[in-house]
């Protein structure tokens, strides 16, 4: 079991441009989490995906962030037009069941995404 | 929203020296209670879950929860320089997400 996957690691973009990350869960994991961590804010919850389906996108800034889940293996979190205070450690997570004792969140390493 | 504070915000103590952390949350009704450790550029690790009010141990690392005072600790027995790293705590109530604290950072000398 590999734990969670996240690509690439880490991400230097220009401001205005396009960042997509990628999360491949743990194979058989029912849930997958975004996470954006930052020095000031601490882990703040973006959205998250049961069974493929977005179920809770609340902590998602409206305007220029998007999450898909296309299929169980994978998510994506695209930022357009980035600017500089998005620049953090975005982190993905899945469990195995949302509700009871199995939803511990497994965490992949991270993707720092550095907007310039 | 749930809130999670967490105390306090470093923390340095000598190898072998009991550690404990402090983290309070807002929502009385939540009912799962996980602490994470974060060593730098790493992912996070679970070390304990609870769910009721008590006490769990998982090796060096006991969570004691008190939800009548909205409070859970973590306490670290004898760590070491390896345990140096971001703790976190993290709070869920039913299929809410879970809320984390900022964490607090500890560094444990030789």
């Amino acid at each position: 079991n590999a734990g969670v996957i996240q690509t690439p690691r880490h991400k230097v973009t220009g401001k205005g441009q396009e960042a997509t990350l990628w999360c491949e869960p743990i194979s058989g994991h029912s849930a997958v989490f975004w996470y954006r961590q930052t020095i000031v804010q601490g882990l703040e919850f973006l959205t998250y995906f049961r069974n493929q389906a977005p179920i809770d996108d609340s902590g998602m800034p409206k305007e220029r962030f998007s999450a898909q889940m296309p299929n169980q293996s994978h998510s994506t979190l695209k930022i357009q037009s980035t600017q500089p205070q998005d620049s953090a450690v975005y982190l993905c997570a899945s469990s195995l069941v949302v509700r009871g004792s199995g939803n511990t969140l497994y965490f992949g390493e991270g993707s720092r995404l550095i907007v310039v | 929203q749930q809130k999670v504070q967490q105390s306090p915000e470093s923390l340095t103590v000598s190898e072998g020296a009991m550690a404990s952390l402090n983290c309070t949350f807002s929502d009385r009704s939540s009912d799962n209670f996980r602490w994470y450790r974060q060593h730098s550029g790493k992912g996070l690790e679970v070390l304990v879950s609870i769910f009721s009010d008590g006490e769990k141990e998982e090796g060096s690392f006991t969570a004691h929860l008190n939800r009548a005072s909205l409070h859970v600790f973590l306490h670290i027995r004898e760590p070491q320089p390896s345990d140096s790293a971001l703790y976190l705590c993290a709070v869920k109530t039913g299929y809410q997400n879970f809320y984390f604290g900022k964490g607090t950072s500890l560094t444990v000398i030789p």
